[in-house]
């Protein structure tokens, strides 16, 4: 079945740098992809879903871009600051598997 | 933003006994999850529940688990009798479709130790 390969597991990063987040995945029929992000004591809260039509999304203070090709999804932090302190997930799916498959997660500390 | 709330946040437990973690899902949302994730591992896909009905398991989903939402209340999930190896954070997470690229809603966790 579908594997999913996050690196790093911890990212250090100084307030206004940038940041980068991979996921590896391994099932060319992954159609679906999403990022997570868990703030302390809360749920995991969808930063981005990303279809795989799609290489390159943009949203508020990241882009996440799409490369089926080596199957990778990646997550880049523009201008980090304190508020991007959490656990970062990426999650895949296709359209016959059981719910999603997770990475292992990405812990950023931000720090000024 | 929508939330998806879990109680309680920890939960310790002796092996053999019932357990059952309570999720609150976002209202007016019709499809339910639960996930796990054991310490240091990802986290894996358990179970989904929709009109009352398991529509889909992983084998995750052993015959000691069961999923249940009596009357719009809270969706649960019931363990009888633990084991050691049910020690686990377990996620609840809620949609208001199925479709692929639905949002799921996620609460923050119920972490059951089971000594």
């Amino acid at each position: 079945g579908e594997q999913v390969e996050q690196r790093p597991p911890h990212l250090s990063v100084r307030e206004g740098d940038s940041a980068v987040i991979i996921c590896t995945y391994t099932d060319p029929n992954s159609y679906y992809f999403f990022w997570y992000k868990q703030e302390p004591g809360a749920g995991l809260q969808l930063l981005m879903k990303v279809f795989s039509s799609t290489e390159i999304n943009e949203g508020q203070g990241f882009t996440v871009l799409l490369n089926k090709k080596d199957k990778q999804l990646s997550l880049n932090l523009t201008a980090a600051h304190p508020g991007d302190s959490a656990v970062y997930f990426c999650a895949v799916r296709n359209n016959y598997a059981q719910g999603l498959t997770f990475g292992l997660g990405t812990r950023v500390s931000v720090f000024p | 933003g929508p939330k998806v709330l879990q109680i309680p946040s920890h939960q310790i437990i002796d092996m053999g006994q019932m357990v059952t973690l309570n999720c609150d899902p976002v209202s007016n949302h019709l499809y339910f999850y639960w996930y796990k994730q054991i310490l240091g591992q990802q986290m894996e896909f358990l179970v989904n529940f929709y009109n009352g009905k398991v529509m889909e398991k992983s084998k995750l989903f052993k015959d000691q688990f069961s999923v249940e939402r009596p009357d719009g209340s809270y969706f649960t999930l019931k363990i009888q009798p633990t084991a050691l190896e049910d020690s686990a954070v377990y996620f609840c997470a809620s949609s208001s479709d199925r479709v692929s690229a639905e949002t799921l809603y996620f609460g923050s966790g119920t972490r059951l130790t089971v000594l």
